[in-house]
């Protein structure tokens, strides 16, 4: 079955910029999503198909997709950022998802 | 506004029966996939199925086949998800998201469901 590999977690200062990474064989040939989890809460959609961002969801989220890395990147960090980060693709009939990164906003 | 609302948190004992709901609003619900996910307690997402209301085509992840029945109900607008006999391992947060889309490569999970707390203990 297709993984996908994120780090457990990443650290950014206040207003600087986070990238987190998802890993998967040829993940570049396949649409990567990317959700949002904050405690407590559902997860919502911050990027979709690889680089494409939902209505509402700031522009300092962005997110780019070739070879075997995905990259979610948010610019100018702030302390609301503060959350779980999934990716997830669909492969051979499923849907899988990263393991999921903590971003800590310092 | 595109809305998925679960039923609410329940609390069972093991070998026990539980059918939760997941009521689509704001669009057609025939015309999308709904998927579960599954997150146990501090652990990450694990999808567990997928259900088109229109024909109640339904898949399954290859974790959870035989383990929970996907079903929906088309004149309700409502999707469900059910266990036939609970384990103390099935304790977990369950949500439920809409699949924007018919092109299972491409299109992305969105909105979610606020999710239902399933906890099961003796």
């Amino acid at each position: 079955s297709y993984e996908l590999t994120q780090p457990l977690s990443v650290s950014v200062a206040l207003g600087q910029t986070a990238r987190i990474t998802c890993g998967g064989n040829n993940i570049g040939s396949k649409n990567v999503h990317w959700y949002q989890q904050k405690p407590g809460q559902a997860p919502v959609l911050v990027i979709y198909r690889d680089s494409n961002r939902p209505s509402g969801i700031p522009e300092r989220f962005s997110g780019s997709n070739s070879g075997n890395t995905a990259t979610l990147t948010i610019s100018r960090a702030q302390a609301g950022d503060e959350a779980d980060y999934y990716c997830q693709v669909w492969d051979s009939s499923s849907w899988v998802f990263g393991g999921g990164t903590k971003l800590t906003v310092l | 506004e595109v809305q998925l609302v679960q039923s609410g948190a329940e609390v069972k004992k093991p070998g026990e029966s539980l059918k939760i709901s997941c009521k689509g609003s704001g669009y057609s619900f025939t015309s999308y996939w709904i998927g579960w996910v599954r997150q146990m307690p501090g652990k990450g997402l694990e999808w567990m199925g997928i259900i088109y209301p229109g024909d109640s085509d339904t898949r399954y992840s290859p974790s959870f086949q035989g383990q929970v029945t996907i079903s929906a109900d088309k004149s309700i607008s409502t999707a469900y998800l059910q266990w036939s006999s609970l384990k103390a391992s099935d304790t977990a947060m369950y949500y439920c998201a809409r699949l924007g889309g018919t092109i299972f490569g491409v299109a992305s999970f969105d909105p979610w469901g606020q999710g239902t707390l399933v906890t099961v203990s003796s």
